[in-house]
């Protein structure tokens, strides 16, 4: 069955402190992945995909994520975390030709202490 | 260059009750996906719509329904509402070039759908 899993519900992190936020796949073909962020009340924005290439994806806001195939993992990872970064984050899976068929994890909620 | 709009952003209706959502694509998309995102979940693919027809559907029951428009815009249509419809909607836009391949989905902010 495809999937997305992410372990971690909630994380707190302190402002200035690294960040990684784990994302596990399952997918019966080439992925394409996805890391949005969603704002509360917001809609989802793109910080960063994978479609092929270089395993080390950078995003926007300093994102970046590692494809790692024999782990069907795409972590998503910051140096050092912002007051601005505490958001909802979701890993998403598609493939060629999905039609738009994203897969969502049920995403990780980052809050950050001052 | 406009964004993805939708419209409205909240609504409340009661049980057995039809509802229609709206969302203009970004400029220069010719494709728009529907998700519905629960309380605490994660967005679920409904359906997508490309050159004015149905594209690819997820697990949802016949009584989702939409239209795409000439000008690329769409409409989710929800007949005989449900409790457990109460969702954020979320409209994607994106560009198909024809060959089968969907490009990145820009999303709008979604409309929040609370059924009594």
């Amino acid at each position: 069955a495809q999937s997305v899993t992410q372990p971690d519900i909630h994380i707190t992190v302190s402002e200035g402190a690294s960040l990684e936020l784990r994302c596990n796949y399952s997918y019966g073909a080439t992925p394409y992945l996805f890391w949005y962020v969603q704002s509360p009340g917001q809609g989802l924005q793109l910080l960063l995909k994978y479609f092929s290439g270089d395993t080390l994806v950078q995003g926007i806001k300093g994102f970046e994520a590692e494809f790692k195939r024999s782990q069907s993992s795409f972590n998503l990872r910051k140096p050092s975390v912002h007051w601005s970064d505490a958001a909802e984050y979701f890993c998403a899976v598609g493939g060629r030709g999905s039609q738009g068929n994203l897969i969502f994890g049920k995403g990780t909620k980052l809050s950050v202490k001052p | 260059e406009t964004g993805v709009t939708q419209s409205p952003t909240h609504l409340i209706k009661t049980r057995g009750q039809q509802v229609t959502l709206r969302c203009s694509s970004q400029s220069g998309h010719n494709t728009v996906s529907w998700y519905q995102q629960a309380l605490g979940q994660g967005p679920q693919f409904i359906f997508q719509y490309y050159r004015e027809e149905e594209n690819g559907r997820g697990n949802f029951p016949p009584r989702f329904s939409g239209l795409q428009f000439p000008n690329y815009s769409s409409e989710l249509n929800v007949n005989a509402l449900e409790l457990d419809d109460s969702a954020l909607y979320l409209c994607a836009s994106s560009y198909n070039p024809g060959t089968g391949v969907t490009g990145e989905l820009f999303f709008g902010e979604g409309s929040r759908l609370t059924v009594l």
